[in-house]
């Protein structure tokens, strides 16, 4: 199976500042790589992803990157607002085939001081 | 609102005691997955089904089981409660069963075990 860790476990930052969050993975079939985020009382909620044919991605002020001969992928935020402040899972698995559930890391817990 | 529902939102119960935990995924979604979140575990997979049917089995306790009526909702039972069991369970949807369908989230069943 796929082990994930993630890091760091706990991060803060000024507002405004920018943020980063890396998570390694160890089965190199995986080619799908979500991030997730959880808000206080919610559940997680998918924000990017990233397949293993593109190296980068960005949805406005957050970005994933992806190194597959490094097996590991990151989350990029910037300009960080108290909005951002969250926990951030990541759960890299493989796409096709038949049922797959998501290993997800840690977490990091993100809190951005106004 | 991802369109994923789940009751209770919160439960408090003894030791020794039985539970159902219930799932109604979002519109159109025919794969229910139950994960457990605690502190010290993580968010850990439980069990999924589709249509009905059990696809995968994740780190679930004999004293837990789940099923998918025809309706597509799901119910897990936790019974003979220990301490341990104390956490948050959540129930996630997806269109179909392998790893390229995103999951949804709903909000969670607090569960405290006294």
């Amino acid at each position: 199976g796929e082990n994930v860790e993630q890091h760091p476990s706990t991060l803060s930052v000024q507002e405004g500042d920018s943020a980063v969050i890396k998570c390694t993975y160890s089965d190199s079939a995986s080619n799908y790589f979500p991030w997730y985020k959880q808000e206080l009382g919610k559940g997680p909620q998918l924000i990017i992803d990233i397949r293993s044919n593109v190296g980068e991605k960005k949805d406005q002020r957050i970005a994933v990157t992806l190194n597959k001969t490094a097996k590991h992928f990151s989350l990029h935020i910037t300009e960080t607002q108290p909005e951002d402040s969250a926990v951030y899972f990541c759960a890299p698995r493989e796409s096709s085939g038949s049922a797959r559930q998501l290993t997800f890391g840690s977490g990091t817990q993100l809190t951005v001081l106004p | 609102d991802s369109g994923v529902t789940q009751t209770p939102k919160h439960l408090i119960t003894a030791t020794g005691q039985r539970v159902t935990l219930r799932c109604s995924p979002r519109s159109g979604d025919l794969s229910v997955y139950w994960y457990q979140q605690s502190l010290d575990q993580g968010l850990q997979f439980l069990i999924q089904y589709y249509n009905g049917e059990e696809r995968a089995k994740g780190n679930i306790l004999e004293r837990f089981s789940a099923q998918q009526f025809p309706d597509l909702h799901s119910e897990l039972n936790l019974s003979s409660l220990e301490l341990g069991d104390s956490a948050l369970y959540f129930c996630a949807s997806s269109v179909g069963t392998s790893g390229r369908w995103e999951q949804f989230f709903g909000p969670g069943t607090r569960l405290t075990v006294l």
